[in-house]
């Protein structure tokens, strides 16, 4: 079935690197969420989009991290200026709504290795 | 920002054994609690939304219970098989993540 998908499965980058992650989401979902994992932590919350609204952009760590969603479809979060603490795997999420209820369906993710 | 916490970090059993884990998180604001099973290479997958007190679910040899008075949740896994080893995750209304339960069970 289409599923949540993402691109790269592996990125390996140099310190100072941008980056740019890429998120399918299942098609008619209308939210999307982006998380990551870092070595030893749980699921850190970075931003979602719902629908036309504004993103909510309350969980990226700084403004070297940027995302966007295109046609309320694809989604890309950028990473500017790449530092070693970035590295961890990036998850992004799709659900039919932003209710609290609604099951999130994740992608793959992507592990992204900053040297 | 929910501060949700699961213990044990990590669990070791065997094969037929019965275990259980725990989600706990401040009991006010509370809207929803997702369970979820996170297997090695895999995505996470939904087990069970949870909304009210009282709440139970159950799905085969998995089953959980909420109470949103006292803030905390149990996932229990019944008869534990090799295929159920993975990491279990308990996230509070949506996208406030536990550090999550890594289950081994040994054959």
């Amino acid at each position: 079935g289409a599923g949540v998908s993402q691109s790269p499965s592996n990125k390996v980058t140099e310190k100072g690197k941008d980056v740019e992650l890429r998120c399918d989401p299942i098609s008619g979902h209308t939210a999307l969420y982006w998380y990551r994992q870092s070595l030893g932590q749980g699921l850190e919350f970075l931003i979602y989009f719902q629908g036309n609204s504004a993103p909510d952009k309350s969980g990226l760590p700084s403004d070297r991290f940027s995302a966007e969603r295109t046609g309320g479809s694809v989604s890309t979060l950028t990473i500017q200026r790449t530092q070693q603490e970035d590295s961890a795997v990036y998850l992004c999420a799709s659900s039919l709504g932003h209710g609290s209820y609604n099951e999130q369906f994740f992608g793959p993710g992507t592990r992204l290795t900053v040297l | 920002i929910l501060n949700v916490e699961q213990s044990p970090q990590s669990l070791h059993v065997q094969e037929g054994d019965s275990t259980n884990f725990t989600c706990s998180f401040p009991s006010s604001n509370f809207y929803a609690l997702h369970w979820y099973r996170w297997e090695t290479a895999k995505s996470p997958e939904a087990l069970f939304v949870m909304t009210l007190n009282g709440d139970e679910k159950k799905k085969g040899r998995i089953s959980a219970t909420l109470n949103t008075k006292e803030g905390y949740s149990y996932l229990y896994i019944k008869g534990s098989q090799p295929e159920d080893s993975a990491t279990y995750l308990c996230a509070v209304n949506k996208f406030y993540f536990g550090s999550g339960t890594k289950l081994n069970v040994k054959p």
